[in-house]
């Protein structure tokens, strides 16, 4: 059965240190869609990244970089130098299809990130 | 990426009554998604909706107290039936683009139960 579990329910930080959100996953396919997910204060959940199994190569956008280690079975996120705009509540997902092939998203628990100033 | 646009963004409702959700997307989308938030929770999955077809509902979740209308390809709608205060909770919906397009969601509504 799919599973995603983020250990770490709250994070503070000060401002500008780095830190690094957990994720591990399981799943039974060789195929499948990972992702993470944005959920600031005001509610709405914002798409930050996509990884397919088959693509191990990390990524990185601005502060923002993701490790995928299908050994470990874990897709780790770090926010470097965090602002206090990064404070929001951060979900590792995981789907087994494509969307378009009704992949449905299993979502962890969620960490609660607190960056202050 | 598509727009999504849900109604209403919040409510404040009585037990025992019945809200429906909107959901109206600026493309045309094969299948939508409906999820529940339950207070300091995660999102689960509620059912899935195609155009032309009944929706296909997860475990926990059923059509009587569900239901759900998709009558086209832009547009579907939520109901939440005979609302206790355990239905408190943010619903979204979700679509994707095409292929292997990642899923984004509306806004939410936040409803609250009396």
């Amino acid at each position: 059965a799919q599973k995603v579990t983020q250990a770490q329910t709250e994070i503070s930080v000060v401002e500008k240190e780095d830190v690094t959100l957990d994720c591990v996953y399981e799943t039974r396919d060789t195929i499948y869609y990972l992702f993470w997910y944005k959920q600031p204060p005001s509610g709405e959940l914002v798409f930050l990244i996509r990884r397919n199994s088959f693509d191990e190569q990390n990524e990185i956008s601005g502060r923002y970089s993701w490790n995928f280690q299908k050994s470990t079975s874990s897709f780790n996120f770090t926010i470097t130098a965090s602002q206090v705009v990064d404070s929001a509540v951060y979900f590792c997902a995981l789907s087994e299809k494509a969307y378009n092939q009704g992949g449905k998203l299993i979502f962890g628990q969620g960490t609660e990130l607190s960056v202050k100033p | 990426s598509a727009v999504i646009s849900q109604k209403p963004s919040r409510d404040i409702c009585q037990r025992g009554t019945s809200l429906t959700i909107q959901c109206q997307v600026d493309s045309q989308v094969t299948m939508m998604f409906w999820y529940r938030q339950q207070p300091g929770q995660s999102l689960t999955l509620i059912a899935t909706a195609n155009q032309g077809s009944e929706a296909t509902y997860e475990s926990g979740f059923v059509i009587d107290k569900f239901p759900i209308s998709r009558p086209n390809l832009t547009f579907s709608t939520l109901t939440v039936s005979n609302m206790s205060p355990e239905d408190s909770s943010i619903y979204l919906c979700s679509v994707g683009g095409q292929g292997n397009q990642p899923q984004h969601f509306g806004d939410g509504t936040r409803l609250s139960i009396l």
